[in-house]
């Protein structure tokens, strides 16, 4: 079965600090690969997205993640985290070779940063 | 260009009741998805539509159904509420399907009493 797994509900931070969220997915056919962000009450945005080609992508808001496909890992990192960034973060998969934008979400991490 | 607009933002109804929530997407985009979201579930796909066909489906009970327009504006209706079916539901456009990046609205948060 498709599934998206985030391994950790909640991560703390302090600010300054450097940041790593966790993503792995299983899915049978090639991937396709979103970060989104959703502030409380916000819908949600997205970050960046991985297709095809160069397995490290860069987003918005000085995040980046890194796709390897030997771990089914998605991670996301930022090297200096603002208070700003406090936030739910999802990942998603949906499926390349298939005309649908159907999205499959992990549960989602909660970041909290500490002043 | 203005984002995902969704109405009503809030909405508060009793069990059996029904509802209707309306989602405006970026202009331009042809396709508009519909998530719900709750604490306990996350985030799952409700339905898919395109150029006014639904194109995918969730597993989702009969209550939930959706449509939408020649102007690709898209309603979702849910029937008979229950007490689960409150959530946060989110409407996400993008100009076509697979690869295209989808943008999300706000959301429509129902409560059901």
């Amino acid at each position: 079965a498709q599934s998206v797994t985030q391994p950790d509900i909640h991560i703390t931070v302090s600010e300054g600090a450097s940041l790593e969220l966790r993503c792995n997915y299983s899915y049978g056919a090639t991937p396709y690969l979103f970060w989104y962000v959703q502030s409380p009450g916000q819908g949600l945005q997205l970050l960046l997205k991985y297709f095809s080609g160069d397995t490290l992508v860069q987003g918005i808001k000085g995040f980046e993640a890194e796709f390897k496909r030997s771990q089914s890992s998605f991670n996301l990192r930022k090297p200096s985290v603002h208070w700003s960034d406090a936030a739910e973060y999802f990942c998603a998969v949906g499926h390349l070779s298939s005309n649908t934008g159907k999205l499959i979400f992990g549960q989602g991490t909660t970041l909290q940063v500490k002043p | 260009k203005a984002g995902v607009t969704q109405t009503p933002r809030y909405l508060i109804k009793t069990r059996g009741q029904q509802v209707t929530l309306s989602c405006s997407p970026i202009s331009g985009h042809r396709s508009v998805s519909w998530y719900q979201q709750t604490p306990g579930q996350g985030l799952q796909f409700l339905f898919e539509y395109f150029s006014e066909t639904q194109r995918n489906k969730g597993n989702f009970p009969g209550r939930f159904s959706g449509r939408q327009f020649s102007n690709s504006r898209s309603e979702m209706n849910v029937s008979t509420l229950e007490l689960g079916d409150s959530a946060l539901y989110l409407c996400a456009s993008s100009q076509g399907l697979g690869t295209d990046t989808q943008y999300f609205g706000p959301g429509t948060r129902l409560t059901v009493l």
